[in-house]
């Protein structure tokens, strides 16, 4: 079955600097990609997705890069903002009908 | 609004006690899961369900059961609680014809 690492587990960045959090997954059937924050006391939200046929996504300060051979995709963060400071989770799974697998989160602190 | 509701949003309950957390969507959707987080830990997914009478067990074993009578509708019930119990339970769901997954608010359960 799927499985899906994520690094780092906790990341520190100055206001204004950029973050990237990676994450790695293991089958090559996965096609859609999905990124989820979660503020604390509050229920994951989608911020970003991205399916097998893009190797993109931009959203404003947010994207999302993926590469198909080595089977890792990577949240990018610039010009971070103190409400960025969440606990992110990427997942992996297929389009039709598999459930999602989800990393261990990764903590983003943004310090002022 | 087209939701996730859970209910109760936080229970305090003592050990030996049968529980019903309560999870509702709006959205039509067909699959249905829950997931158990301690805060701001990783996601695990105890039971998914793929649409009416379709239960299944997760990756994380639990002591819990659910059941799908109606599509809107995934409770799921802690017959005798215990302290290792207490965790949040987090409910989502995900139209079988699209990619994206919806969290519910949650439910803090802590059993005393």
């Amino acid at each position: 079955g799927e499985n899906v690492e994520q690094h780092p587990s906790t990341l520190s960045v100055q206001e204004g600097d950029s973050a990237v959090i990676k994450c790695t997954y293991s089958d090559s059937a996965s096609n859609y990609f999905p990124w989820y924050k979660q503020e604390l006391g509050k229920r994951p939200q989608l911020i970003i997705d991205i399916r097998s046929n893009v190797g993109e996504k931009k959203d404003q300060r947010i994207a999302v890069t993926l590469n198909k051979t080595a089977k890792h995709f990577s949240l990018h963060i610039t010009e971070t903002q103190p409400e960025d400071s969440a606990v992110y989770f990427c997942a992996a799974s297929q389009l039709e009908g598999q459930n999602f697998v989800f990393g261990p989160g990764t903590r983003l602190s943004v310090l002022p | 609004e087209a939701d996730i509701y859970q209910t109760p949003r936080y229970l305090v309950i003592g050990t030996g006690k049968k529980i019903t957390l309560e999870c509702s969507q709006t959205m039509g959707h067909d699959k249905m899961y829950w997931y158990q987080q301690d805060p701001g830990m990783e996601l695990h997914l105890i039971h998914y369900s793929y649409g009416v009478n379709s239960t299944e067990k997760g990756d994380l074993s639990s002591e819990s059961t659910v059941s799908r009578i109606r599509t809107e509708h995934f409770p799921l019930t802690l017959e005798s609680a215990r302290p290792s119990h207490t965790s949040q339970y987090l409910c989502a769901s995900r139209s079988g014809s699209a990619y994206e997954q919806y969290f519910g608010p949650g439910t803090r359960l802590t059993v005393t």
